[in-house]
């Protein structure tokens, strides 16, 4: 079976950093992703890890501990516009589970 | 191309009627999927597509029936829905299946279906 948790909402002032959390529990794994949602439009990719340590993408970072089913979304320097859901989600040989998704709200 | 291109964005289907979702993509990829989305949820996967043979059917009702006719289309065939299959239909496409699929998912728009 698979488990994915992370915060339903967080919020965060513009300028900041936030750190978004996710934990899973799945019967297989290749990798774990972040997708940045819109509301009404299609999720888009952010980043993946399949290795434990932590990715850098430019104002994004996310971070995978593969022996505790751990990952985390960390974004600098938040801006109004990074207002969306955030998916954790597992993969596992083309099988794509989305958490719940933690809604960020960015305030001035 | 990196687009993932459904069509209709919009549908407004009857309980007795029958449609269609198509999904076409030109990348190359050989995964295709369909998720489903409500309102303030995830998308939920229903079905996964890999070489154009049915890998993952996630115990979605019959009412719903998916068809991958060649490497880049994908369509959803809709028959007696009921209102609460109303949502977001989400298609996604993603590289070669095994060692060489990063996971990473391209999404189309997504067609948003009312059943009255």
């Amino acid at each position: 079976g698979q488990n994915i948790d992370q915060p339903t909402e967080m919020t965060a002032t513009e300028g900041a950093i936030v750190q978004i959390n996710c934990t899973y529990q799945t019967s297989g794994f290749n990798g774990l992703f972040w997708y940045q949602q819109h509301a009404g439009e299609a999720p888009t990719f952010l980043s993946y890890n399949v290795l434990d340590g932590l990715e850098e993408k430019g104002r994004f970072s996310s971070f995978l501990s593969r022996s505790k089913g751990y990952s985390y979304l960390l974004l600098k320097e938040l801006q109004m516009k990074d207002s969306a859901s955030y998916l954790c989600a597992a993969f596992n040989n083309n099988d794509m589970r989305f958490g719940a998704g933690t809604r960020l709200t960015v305030k001035p | 191309d990196t687009e993932v291109t459904q069509t209709p964005k919009h549908l407004v289907m009857g309980m007795t009627n029958k449609k269609s979702l198509k999904c076409e993509q030109h990348m190359g990829h050989r995964a295709m999927y369909w998720y489903k989305q409500k309102a303030k949820k995830p998308p939920e996967l229903m079905f996964v597509y890999s070489y154009e043979k049915l890998s993952i059917n996630e115990s979605v009702p019959s009412r719903f029936s998916p068809e991958c006719p060649n490497s880049s289309l994908l369509n959803l065939h809709l028959h007696a829905l009921q209102p609460e299959d109303s949502a977001l239909y989400l298609c996604a496409s993603s590289q070669n299946p095994g060692t060489a699929n990063t996971g990473e998912l391209f999404f189309g728009e997504g067609s948003r279906l009312t059943v009255l």
